[in-house]
């Protein structure tokens, strides 16, 4: 079956740790992103990527790295710049720039600090 | 950043009702606009996608966009049960990124 794969489900963060989330995609899609979802929140953009080797900037980049070094890899880390990293985070994909966008989501990761 | 801002929930709504959603956006220059309906701990689902204004009907689901008034609406008819979930408003600009609502909490009362 086609779709977008999250790991881990659940992840737990120490104190100055990097932590890394995994998302794969066998869709054959050009367009990754990371977003996060706080509580009573909408989805917030942290990272996106429309090509092999190349990604931009969200809204809420700071604190947050991505690769894409493959089409159906896009890892996000969570360093421990990021103060707050407490959230839902999905991952998405879609067959690329247009006038429509529509997201196919991951199953999420929730992050929590230890 | 482009504001998307959704009527605050929670929505309470017997069964066999209407449910009305409604969602206002700031950028004018928006192309596409999105419902997603979202269950408690799971990913959001695409339901509609609207991009002329007027209606478009799927089933239960009617999305309304009126582009002049940066307004656009999901009506639910004959809310069920299995439609209670947070349901998210999400449009898409000139630079092809979404911006996305917070959510209304829609519950359906047996």
């Amino acid at each position: 079956d086609g779709g977008i794969t999250q790991s881990p489900k659940y992840l737990f963060r120490k104190e100055g740790q990097n932590v890394t989330l995994s998302c794969e995609q066998n869709l054959n899609h050009d367009a990754m992103y990371w977003y996060r979802q706080d509580p009573g929140q909408g989805l917030r953009l942290i990272y996106y990527s429309q090509i092999v080797n190349d990604f931009q900037k969200g809204d809420i980049a700071e604190g947050y790295s991505v690769s894409r070094e493959k089409k159906e890899s896009f890892p996000l880390t969570v360093t421990s710049a990021q103060k707050n990293p407490t959230a839902f985070y999905l991952c998405a994909s879609s067959t690329g720039q247009g006038a429509v966008e529509k997201l196919f989501f991951g199953s999420g990761t929730q992050l929590s600090v230890l | 950043q482009k504001e998307v801002e959704q009527n605050s929930g929670p929505l309470s709504v017997p069964e066999g009702a209407i449910a009305s959603l409604n969602c206002t956006y700031s950028d004018r220059g928006s192309q596409s606009f999105f419902w997603y309906r979202q269950y408690s701990g799971k990913s959001p689902e695409l339901i509609m996608f609207i991009y002329s204004n007027g209606d478009k009907e799927d089933g239960r689901f009617t999305a309304q966009l009126n582009k002049a008034s940066q307004y656009v609406s999901l009506l639910i008819r004959d809310s069920q049960p299995s439609d209670s979930a947070t349901y998210l408003c999400a449009v898409c600009s000139n630079d092809y990124k979404l911006s996305f609502g917070a959510g209304t909490t829609v519950t359906v009362r047996a």
